[in-house]
């Protein structure tokens, strides 16, 4: 049982360059979530999703997009990379809205 | 989301009591959690209180909350070495989905 998993755990891309991030669960868990972590700050959420084939905005959803079109699977896009999106990305699940579950991050630095 | 306010920093010596403390401003009911994070990981979470109760105990860890004040605390008893990371306290509206976290206590356990 790996829990959550993320691919890749670093990355670094040039502004203008496109990527996913591809979170991965096997707890069968329905809800799933991105969150970018910044320096000093607290978790912010980007996208979320109430289960297979289903997403929805966050607080900070500008500049991603993602899909849930397997239960297992929740991919973040970024379209066209920007500094500001320098970060550490975190994908949680939860079978219920009460206990997220965290996976260990992808560090991605845009130049 | 309204702001979830932490100390940024505790430094305590293995073996006494460390309490980091939090304040909470949404007075919607609602769900209260403690996640750790080591340095390099992902979040873990620790335990989570609903905003009826008064008091959780898990262990070392005891939660106490005042929702008079809207003032939330977590108590490791018998610090060790190891529970040095970095605390995040975070919210949750009942009907909500998305964590909305402090910007994380530092704790330093010095032996």
């Amino acid at each position: 049982n790996a829990g959550v998993t993320q691919t890749p755990k670093f990355r670094v891309l040039k502004t203008g360059q496109s990527m996913t991030l591809l979170c991965a669960q096997d707890m069968n868990h329905e809800y799933m979530y991105w969150y970018r972590q910044d320096p000093g700050m607290g978790l912010r959420l980007i996208h979320y999703s109430v289960g297979e084939g289903t997403t929805a905005k966050g607080e900070v959803p500008d500049g991603y997009n993602v899909s849930r079109l397997k239960k297992q699977n929740f991919l973040l896009g970024l379209e066209s990379a920007a500094p500001s999106q320098t970060s550490v990305y975190f994908c949680a699940s939860s079978q219920d809205v009460y206990e997220q579950y965290f996976g260990p991050g992808t560090r991605l630095t845009v130049t | 989301g309204e702001d979830v306010e932490q100390s940024l920093f505790l430094s305590v010596r293995e073996g006494d009591s460390s309490v980091i403390n939090c304040t909470y401003t949404d007075s919607s009911s609602t769900y209260l959690y403690w996640y750790k994070q080591e340095p390099g990981a992902g979040l873990q979470l620790l335990t989570y209180i609903f905003s009826n109760m008064d008091m959780k105990q898990d262990q070392r860890l005891t939660v106490l909350l005042n929702k008079k004040d809207k003032h939330l605390s977590l108590r490791i008893a018998d610090t060790q070495t190891g529970d040095s990371a970095i605390y995040f306290c975070a919210e949750k509206e009942v009907a909500g989905y998305a964590l909305n976290f402090g910007k994380g206590t530092s704790l330093l356990v010095t032996p």
